[in-house]
């Protein structure tokens, strides 16, 4: 099973509008990180929140982070068609680096 | 600019034939990591190195080889190319274990 999973396969909203992806995690870990995978290129990592931190921004991106229910979440505000991209959850696996969920597919539309 | 390139970027192989996918850093990195990506199962580790000369299995091991000859090349060898191993490949590179991870374009490889 997986040890980091976002919660919606697919999530679609309007350009302007504000979209929030959900993530759980089954292992204890010493960060969570955010990757958006554009279609046809490879992950590129959006914010690394570390766990004894509960919210983090870049831009227009907010990540937070529970311990205690073990789920992140990561919003997008005023979105763009640009963001239209596949959004992952990644948790630290001391033995072999990190473990992703399978992704949550956002598209925005005009 | 400091990158990852993989090469080539897509390959149509053969049932039982040899592929051997490359993977090159710029970026100054100890780990290197190849994933397979499927739809409906994310990416999924199958080797990673931490060190030139060495290698380590991941998750889904079966059916891949990896070698690493220096710290800026990392490569992936299928020896026996088979139906199942079609799929997207990604190399990525990062500073330590748990650290960014920064990808490559990625190889898409079809096995016929």
């Amino acid at each position: 099973s997986q040890l980091a999973e976002e919660n919606s396969w697919a999530l679609s909203v309007h350009e302007g509008e504000s979209v929030t992806v959900n993530c759980s995690y089954k292992t204890s870990i010493t960060a969570l990180q955010w990757y958006r995978q554009k279609s046809g290129k490879g992950p590129a990592q959006l914010i690394l929140i570390r766990s004894n931190e509960r919210e983090k921004r870049n831009g227009r991106l907010r990540a937070t982070l529970d311990t205690s229910s073990q789920s992140s979440s990561l919003s997008i505000t005023a979105t763009r068609c640009e963001d239209t991209a596949v959004y992952f959850c990644a948790t630290d696996n001391y033995a072999q680096g990190l473990t992703f969920g399978l992704g949550t597919r956002v598209s925005v539309f005009p | 600019e400091a990158a990852v390139t993989q090469s080539p970027r897509s390959k149509v192989a053969v049932t039982g034939g040899k592929v051997t996918l490359s993977c090159h850093q710029t970026n100054n990195h100890d780990y290197m990591y190849w994933y397979r990506q499927d739809t409906g199962h994310g990416l999924r580790l199958i080797h990673y190195s931490y060190v030139a000369d060495s290698t380590e299995k991941g998750d889904i091991p079966d059916g891949y080889k990896a070698s690493r000859p220096s710290q800026e090349n990392f490569s992936l060898i299928l020896e026996l190319a088979s139906l199942s191993q079609t799929a997207v490949y990604f190399c990525a590179s990062s500073t330590r274990n748990y650290a960014e991870q920064f990808f490559g374009p990625g190889t898409r490889l079809t096995v016929l």
